[in-house]
């Protein structure tokens, strides 16, 4: 089962690009990369998910590196309603999600 | 409604009472999902349905937690006992579990306090 490491925390300018990294390096060959983020007191909510190649949706862009061992989640736009906490999901065999502890996000008017 | 909803939204118990949180999936979804959540701690995994059957109940911390889904549909956590420890978010997901991929759709969550 794979397991994800992201920082604990970011700040990005209103209206500037947020990256968000991601490494997943013990990821196997099928498993997808899914992003999620998480507002306060809110159900997590789905962003975008990978599996080798980029992927761009109207929320965000997702780089994956060659070798699948890690990912960037692209804002291209910050707003302050992005504020909030972003997860970086590899599922394990039984498709439970490890969420880990993500990276909480500040944007910054 | 089209998305996954649980009941109650907040539930306030006394230390050693039982309780029940009910979740309610996307109409389709083979897959149900329960996690936990502390404050500040990413949810983290209890059990796993698939259909009926409980897939991997890996993530129940003890015997005191129980689940149910007897239609394939609707679920039920149950907590035998309650404890302050018990308190935290718990947050139910579903999906159609069509094998490697499987976006899980996430509801708003209970949030239980043991007093």
């Amino acid at each position: 089962d794979a397991k994800t490491t992201q920082p604990p925390s970011m700040d990005c300018a209103e209206g500037r690009a947020a990256n968000l990294p991601c490494n997943h390096s013990t990821i196997s060959g099928n498993e997808y990369v899914y992003w999620y983020r998480q507002i306060h007191s809110q159900g997590p909510q789905y962003i975008i998910h990978g599996l080798k190649n980029n992927e761009t949706n109207e929320m965000a862009s997702l780089i994956i590196t060659e070798d699948r061992k890690s990912s960037t989640l692209i804002l291209p736009h910050a707003t302050l309603r992005d504020t909030a906490v972003y997860y970086c999901i590899a599922p394990g065999t039984g498709n439970q999600f490890y969420f880990g502890t993500g990276t909480s996000l500040t944007v910054i008017p | 409604g089209a998305g996954v909803s649980q009941t109650p939204s907040n539930k306030v118990t006394e230390k050693g009472k039982y309780v029940e949180l009910r979740c309610d999936p996307i109409s389709g979804h083979t897959a149900l999902y329960w996690y936990r959540q502390s404050l500040g701690q990413g949810p983290e995994f209890l059990i796993y349905f698939q259909g009926t059957g409980a897939a991997d109940d890996s993530g129940l911390p003890n015997d005191r937690f129980f689940a149910v889904r007897p239609e394939g549909s609707v679920s039920t956590l149950k907590i035998q006992r309650t404890e302050r420890g018990d308190s935290a978010m718990y947050l139910c997901a579903s999906s159609l579990d069509t094998g490697f991929y499987n976006e899980q759709f996430f509801g708003p969550g209970t949030r239980l306090t043991v007093l």
